[in-house]
């Protein structure tokens, strides 16, 4: 089954701090996997994806499949960057293809 | 283009009562799919339509729960015979094509069953 772990559901750092959000994942296939981003009174939307390899917004993404993971890092946070961040797989489950969200990490970019 | 419409945005029914939740996608997706969120929970995937079929409803509770996308109008979520356990904030998604392609989200409604 697929299954993906957002294993901090709070995280908190200083404007200008380094950031990572951490995200496991479980899957037989081969993923593709989201980062979504839910600001503040906006809705969910895509931040980025393993198969476009780009930075968005000073975040990048890399999937490790030795360590089924995908971590969302940025070298200096801002605190534009405060929301709930959702870490996604895509994969192929009960005859269709559907995404499977892990349960999100708060952060909090502290002045 | 407007984005994911959902409406309403809050919903509030009595046990035992019916609800229904409207998705109307962005233009040229035909794509729609409806997730549950808990409280302290991620988005939990319900069901995955195409416009009048039903391509994969396998996170739908088994009673109660249907889902619908006619070849004209809105998607319905309709949940009859609320219960408490019911209360969550419902997400309608919409895609152009396949599921790995950009979700684009409606903002939720929000159900509360007293």
């Amino acid at each position: 089954a697929q299954r993906v772990t957002q294993p901090e559901k709070l995280l908190s750092v200083f404007k200008g701090a380094p950031v990572e959000l951490k995200c496991n994942y479980s899957y037989s296939g081969s993923p593709e996997l989201f980062w979504y981003v839910q600001y503040s009174r906006q809705r969910l939307q895509l931040l980025l994806r393993h198969i476009s390899r780009e930075s968005i917004k000073g975040f990048t993404a890399d999937l490790n499949k030795g360590e089924t993971s995908f971590h969302l890092k940025k070298p200096f946070a801002q605190e534009e960057d405060s929301a709930m961040y959702y870490c996604a797989l895509s994969g192929w489950e009960g005859g269709s293809e559907k995404l499977v969200f892990g349960k999100g990490t708060k952060l909090t970019v502290n002045p | 283009n407007a984005g994911v419409m959902q409406n309403p945005r809050h919903l509030v029914r009595r046990r035992g009562q019916e609800a229904r939740l409207r998705c109307s996608p962005m233009k040229g997706h035909s794509h729609v799919y409806w997730y549950r969120q808990l409280p302290e929970e991620g988005l939990k995937f319900m069901v995955y339509l195409q416009k009048e079929n039903i391509i994969d409803e396998s996170g739908m509770p088994k009673e109660r729960f249907s889902a619908e996308f006619p070849k004209e109008g809105p998607s319905i979520l309709r949940i009859q015979q609320v219960v408490r356990g019911d209360s969550a904030a419902y997400f309608c998604a919409s895609s152009r094509d396949r599921a790995a392609n950009e979700q684009f989200f409606g903002p939720g409604t929000r159900l509360t069953v007293l």
